[in-house]
């Protein structure tokens, strides 16, 4: 099946800072996702991307769909202690074009940690 | 608007027993996709459900089945457990199968002793 990998596994970073993170395939998507978990809870979805080189903003969240359909990146501007958690990309190829779960594929996520 | 709610939360069961975990998607969605998470595999896609038939079902053994009912509230069912399906079981929601944007709920944390 698809894989997605996704960058960097785990960030250590001072409140204030930006974030980048990025998730990558051998293969094209034609949408991306991106989630955040919170421990104990499920992914709750922060951006959808449908087109290539669609940037999108979400307050101080905005992800981009790669120009090659191949990556994503996340931007997080200003970090805040609650952006802490499980970052999570996931993508659908487009042999999957009629919707449905079965092509959502999800990266293993970016841990972000945030020191005050 | 609710969210997708899942019952129960916290569950632990011994080796051999079976289990059946319930998921009541967003008032609208009609479609329910259900995920396996681990710390070694991640996300892993179970099954999908749309007017209670299953339309997609991800590489995982006869044990695991589920049904959606026509208030499109799902169930799923593990039989004769084994530790290694100790996880996080997250159900999904969507308007449709068409819809790409879905919306988990907080998961069931199963532990198999």
């Amino acid at each position: 099946g698809q894989q997605l990998n996704q960058s960097p596994q785990s960030m250590f970073i001072q409140e204030g800072e930006d974030v980048s993170m990025n998730c990558t395939s051998s293969s094209i998507f034609n949408t991306w996702l991106w989630y955040k978990q919170d421990p104990g809870e499920g992914p709750v979805l922060l951006i959808a991307l449908y087109k290539a080189g669609e940037l999108t903003s979400n307050g101080r969240l905005t992800a981009q769909f790669g120009i090659t359909r191949k990556d994503s990146f996340l931007n997080i501007s200003a970090s805040i202690p609650s952006d802490v958690g499980i970052y999570f990309c996931a993508g659908r190829p487009p042999q999957y074009s009629g919707g449905g779960a079965d092509g959502l594929t999800f990266g293993k996520g970016t841990h972000l940690i945030i020191q005050p | 608007k609710a969210g997708v709610t899942q019952t129960p939360r916290y569950l632990i069961k011994t080796r051999g027993q079976q289990v059946t975990l319930s998921c009541s998607p967003i008032s609208g969605h009609r479609s329910v996709s259900w995920y396996q998470q681990t710390p070694g595999q991640g996300l892993q896609f179970l099954f999908e459900y749309f007017s209670e038939t299953q339309r997609n079902k991800g590489n995982f053994p006869g044990r695991f089945s589920g049904r959606q009912f026509s208030n499109s509230r799902s169930e799923m069912n593990v039989s004769t457990l084994e530790l290694g399906d100790s996880a996080l079981y997250l159900c999904a929601s969507s308007l449709s199968p068409r819809e790409y944007e879905q919306y988990f709920g907080p998961g069931t944390r199963l532990t198999v002793t």
